[in-house]
C-alpha cells in the first residue's frame, strides 16, 4: 500500500474484554515494530518483526499482550483482560529491514479502556 | 543500555528566530541517533537521522543536527522558526545490543509565537 494502516483508528473497551489491533504495513518491508505512546510520553517500544520472526518482544508489558505477523505482512496486537493503564495510542512502524534506518509510521490506534 | 534524554519538554520561539531542541544521549557504542516530528493529529515522519557518516546532518524543512561525542548531544536546530514547526519532537537512539529497537525520548513540544 501506499503507506502503513492501522485498525481500527479508535476503540473504547470495557475493562476485562479482549482486543485485538491490526497494521497493515507498506508492502515489501520486511520490518515491523509496534509501540505504546501515553498521553504527553514518547512511544515506548513493544516488539518488532523481521517478516514472521519476533527477534524482540521485551516491550510487552505483561503476558496478557501479544502480537503476530504469521505471513510476514499484515500485524496483529493483541491485549488480553484489558485494565485501564493499557488505554493509550498504540502505534505501527514499518521499514524495509533492519538495515535500513527509516521508519514509516501508522496514524496508530486511539485505545481507551473504560 | 541505550537512553536519551530530551532537556527541556516545553520550547517557545518567535517566528523568524532559531530553534534549539537539546537531547542527549547515552550508549555503549557508536550510536545510531534520530529526530522524528509529529505534528497534531498526525503519525510521526523522520526529521534526520546519524549512522556514524558526517557529525552534522542535515534533515527536511531546514532542521540539521549536529553529533558531538565529547559531549553526548544531539542537539536539534533551524536558525529560523516557522509558524507550520509547531509540533512535538522525539530524539531517538537505535538499540546496538543486538536488536534493533528504537529507544525514543519523552519529546519537547515546540510553540511558534508570531
Amino acid at each position: 500500500g501506499a503507506g502503513v494502516s492501522q485498525s481500527p483508528r479508535y476503540k473504547v473497551t470495557k475493562r476485562g474484554q479482549d482486543v485485538t489491533l491490526r497494521c497493515d504495513p507498506i508492502s515489501s518491508h520486511a520490518t515491523l515494530y509496534w509501540y505504546q505512546q501515553a498521553l504527553g510520553q514518547g512511544p515506548e517500544f513493544l516488539t518488532y518483526f523481521n517478516y514472521e520472526a519476533q527477534p524482540d518482544k521485551s516491550g510487552l508489558p505483561s503476558d496478557r499482550f501479544s502480537a503476530e505477523r504469521p505471513e510476514g505482512s499484515i500485524s496483529t496486537l493483541t491485549i488480553q483482560r484489558t485494565e485501564q493503564r493499557d488505554s493509550a495510542m498504540y502505534r505501527c512502524a514499518s521499514s524495509p529491514g533492519t538495515t535500513t534506518y527509516e521508519q514509516y509510521f501508522g496514524p496508530g490506534t486511539r485505545l481507551t479502556v473504560t | 543500555a541505550q537512553s536519551v534524554t530530551q532537556l527541556d519538554s516545553h520550547v517557545s520561539v518567535s517566528e523568524g528566530t532559531p530553534v534549539l531542541l537539546r537531547c542527549n544521549y547515552s550508549s555503549s557504542y557508536s550510536p545510531s541517533l534520530f529526530w522524528y516530528v509529529q505534528h497534531p493529529n498526525k503519525g510521526l515522519q523522520l526529521l534526520l537521522k546519524y549512522t556514524s557518516a558526517a557529525t552534522l546532518v542535515k534533515g527536511i524543512n531546514g532542521f540539521e543536527a549536529e553529533f558531538k561525542k565529547s559531549e553526548t548531544s544531539f542537539h536539534l536546530t533551524k536558525p529560523s522558526a516557522h509558524m507550520s514547526d509547531a509540533a512535538e519532537y522525539f530524539c531517538v537512539v537505535r538499540s546496538t545490543s543486538g536488536t534493533y529497537k528504537y529507544i525514543f525520548g519523552t519529546g519537547t513540544r515546540l510553540k511558534v509565537l508570531a
